[in-house]
């Protein structure tokens, strides 16, 4: 059982450059969430889904966007990377949103230059 | 919405018991979650209070009191290994659809 499943692991990036970040989760969670963790600042909710084709902002969405497709996969883009996205990335899943368990991935570190 | 408050810094020894706090402010009250981060790694779950009183898994335990907005995360024997980051996290928002969570607290376990 892999549980939450990010990929890439690390990856540098230019400014003005994009990219997305997948997450995959193999315990038909409803709930998805997208979070980034800067020192000091612990975990901002960037976006969340509360099941297949929907999606939400959070705390701090600006410069993202996501997508929830099918219900095991949660992507989360950047379409014009820049320095201040440079963070540590971390997706969630859980089976009754805030109510019970978040399982997470492995994170993402993801550097603007 | 919501917000976590908790102190920033803990350091406790080897075999003593430590009490992390945590005051929630939020619009909406569905329970209280704590989670552990070791430097490097993913958060994990330790426990979940959804009513008033005290939740004991091993030599963890965690307490919440709703009439006060408050709860606690109590860990005792301590470890060397239980050096990390933790978490209180409650949902928010309509419903509780959101998961939101304090800054940490960084606990450091000295000989």
């Amino acid at each position: 059982n892999a549980g939450v499943t990010q990929t890439p692991k690390f990856r540098v990036l230019k400014t003005g450059q994009s990219m997305t970040l997948l997450c995959a989760q193999d315990m038909n969670h409803e709930y998805m969430y997208w979070y980034r963790q800067d020192p000091g600042m612990g975990l901002r909710l960037i976006h969340y889904s509360v099941g297949e084709g929907t999606t939400a902002k959070g705390e701090v969405p600006d410069g993202y966007n996501v997508s929830r497709l099918k219900k095991q996969n949660f992507l989360l883009g950047l379409e014009s990377a820049a320095p201040s996205q440079t963070s540590v990335y971390f997706c969630a899943s859980s089976e009754d949103g805030g109510n019970t368990e978040a399982f997470f991935g492995q994170g993402t570190r993801l550097t603007v230059v | 919405g919501q917000s976590l408050e908790q102190p920033s810094e803990v350091t406790a020894v080897e075999g003593a018991i430590v009490q992390i706090n945590c005051t929630y402010q939020t619009s909406g009250f569905y329970g209280l979650s704590w989670y552990q981060q070791h430097d490097g790694g993913a958060p994990t779950f330790l426990s979940y209070n959804a009513l008033d009183g005290l939740e004991e898994t091993g030599r963890f335990s965690s307490f919440l009191s709703r009439s006060d907005s408050y709860g606690y995360l109590l860990l005792q024997e301590l470890q060397m290994k239980d050096s990390a980051s933790y978490f209180c996290a409650g949902p928010g928002g309509a419903g509780s659809y959101q998961l939101t969570f304090g800054k940490g607290t960084k606990l450091s376990v000295i000989p």
